[in-house]
């Protein structure tokens, strides 16, 4: 199993803001995701982040607005940019050991007044 | 594309009661993996139960089993003996094979199971 601590598991941010997620996996792991849980919604995947290489992203999301970094093969980070209410949610990093496993972290729960 | 349906948003059972999650499923791949996840309140996504499309047994983790029905590409949960602590929002999801452990995970909208007492 692989044991994902992600941090803050949660903040109030100003509009125009930005909030940095980080997300520390106590193993080695390739791919590191992160999805957006909308208040009463499913999750819906960012972007995959492989280490040395640019993020991939997913259909209605961009670098600007959310920067990942994967310094390495245990940690990632996301950046929420010029933050607005509508990116109120919860942040989830994921990790899979194999195709029949996947951790998550324990969630960032955003809300921007 | 995949997409994963489960039509139930809420579902409500007693306690020690029997309940069924339901959940649908497309896709043109023959091979894939499908989870369930729970997720109480705390947020913490917990896999529940896992099953690979080229195993035809249903899986089975305690209280907990599947219905996988391929052909209708149905993968229904069923939860036994039903106890406070299972009240959480349920999540189907799917994952292809092709890639394992490099594939996203693809989820279904939910539902929110209570448990009465």
């Amino acid at each position: 199993s692989a044991v994902i601590s992600q941090k803050p598991s949660r903040d109030i941010c100003q509009r125009g803001t930005s909030l940095t997620i980080q997300c520390q996996v106590d193993s080695q792991v390739t791919m590191m995701f992160w999805y957006r849980q909308q208040p009463g919604q499913s999750l819906t995947l960012i972007a995959t982040a492989n280490q040395g290489s640019e993020a991939t992203y997913e259909s209605g999301f961009v670098i600007d607005k959310f920067p990942i970094s994967r310094p390495n093969l245990t940690f990632s980070t996301l950046t929420v940019s010029n933050m607005s209410p509508e990116d109120s949610s919860i942040y989830l990093c994921s990790v899979g050991l194999s195709a029949t496993e996947a951790f998550f972290g324990q969630g960032t729960r955003l809300t921007v007044v | 594309a995949q997409t994963v349906t489960q039509s139930q948003p809420e579902m409500s059972v007693q306690e020690a009661e029997t309940v069924t999650l339901s959940c649908t499923y497309d896709t043109s791949e023959s091979d894939y993996y499908l989870f369930w996840y729970k997720q109480p309140p705390s947020r913490q996504m917990i896999l529940v139960i896992r099953q690979e499309a080229y195993k035809q047994q249903n899986a089975t983790e305690n209280r907990f089993s599947v219905n996988f029905q391929k052909a209708a590409k149905s993968f229904s949960l069923k939860i036994s003996d039903s106890q406070l602590g299972d009240a959480a929002m349920y999540f189907c999801a799917y994952r292809s094979f092709y890639g394992g452990a490099t594939n996203k995970l693809i989820f279904g909208t939910g539902t929110l199971l209570a448990v009465q007492p």
